[in-house]
């Protein structure tokens, strides 16, 4: 089982509908947990970070957490054009928190 | 304020050679850690420098070695270049070891080897 996972897509959502996005971790004691946004041929940009159970939003991002199922999401509201790119989901390993453990990503793809 | 940078931004080597990349950290900040990112994939760990040394290394071949500079700049190091290196490199910078804020990360270097 890989430490982080998530479904490669591409995840096709229309213009202005929520785009939801999954993440499931191995490690129990994960404590933080983060979202990455990466256009094409650039690098990641951090967008949402999560530390608690339940919900955090920033924007037309909602990020979600469940410890107890070892999930976390996101969530576009109202997606737009340029919300296209790959959704990186990463956490940092528990036994040195020097290291992110990321997914492969996400590539979400927003319809006009 | 500047961020991370890094350079160069692109880097055509070929088999057997030896490449030099370069990171300055985020002002303030005093620890920088490399990622490497194959197409199609995750970043993956390759080290940590605080303090002028290598603080936690992922599973990279002795290939990949790392410096740190008293100004916390670092390098990237890497030996006798293999095709499968060919990849995107990432630095980001933090304040202190062991930190799990995120970290702000470079634009990278595309590293190509033919």
């Amino acid at each position: 089982q890989k430490e982080v996972e998530q479904n490669s897509g591409p995840l096709s959502v229309p213009e202005g509908a929520i785009a939801s996005l999954n993440c499931t971790y191995s490690d129990r004691g994960s404590q933080s947990f983060f979202w990455y946004r990466q256009y094409s041929g650039k690098s990641p940009e951090l967008i949402m970070s999560i530390y608690s159970n339940g919900d955090k939003e920033d924007g037309r991002f909602t990020a979600q957490l469940n410890k107890a199922s070892q999930y976390v999401s996101l969530l576009i509201r109202d997606s737009q054009p340029s919300d296209s790119a790959t959704y990186l989901c990463a956490v940092p390993r528990t036994r040195s928190n020097y290291q992110l453990i990321w997914g492969a990503g996400t590539k979400l793809i927003i319809k006009p | 304020d500047a961020g991370v940078t890094q350079s160069p931004t692109h880097l055509i080597k070929t088999r057997g050679q030896q490449v030099t990349l370069r990171c300055s950290p985020k002002s303030g900040h005093d620890t920088v850690s490399w990622y490497q990112q194959a197409l199609g994939q995750g970043p993956q760990f390759i080290f940590q420098y605080y303090e002028e040394e290598e603080r936690q290394r992922g599973n990279f071949p002795d290939r990949f070695s790392g410096h740190q500079f008293p100004n916390y700049s670092s390098e990237l190091n890497v030996n006798a270049l293999l095709l499968g290196d060919s990849a995107l490199y990432l630095c980001a910078s933090s304040l202190g070891p062991g930190t799990s804020n995120g970290g702000n990360f470079g634009a990278g270097t595309r590293l190509s080897v033919l």
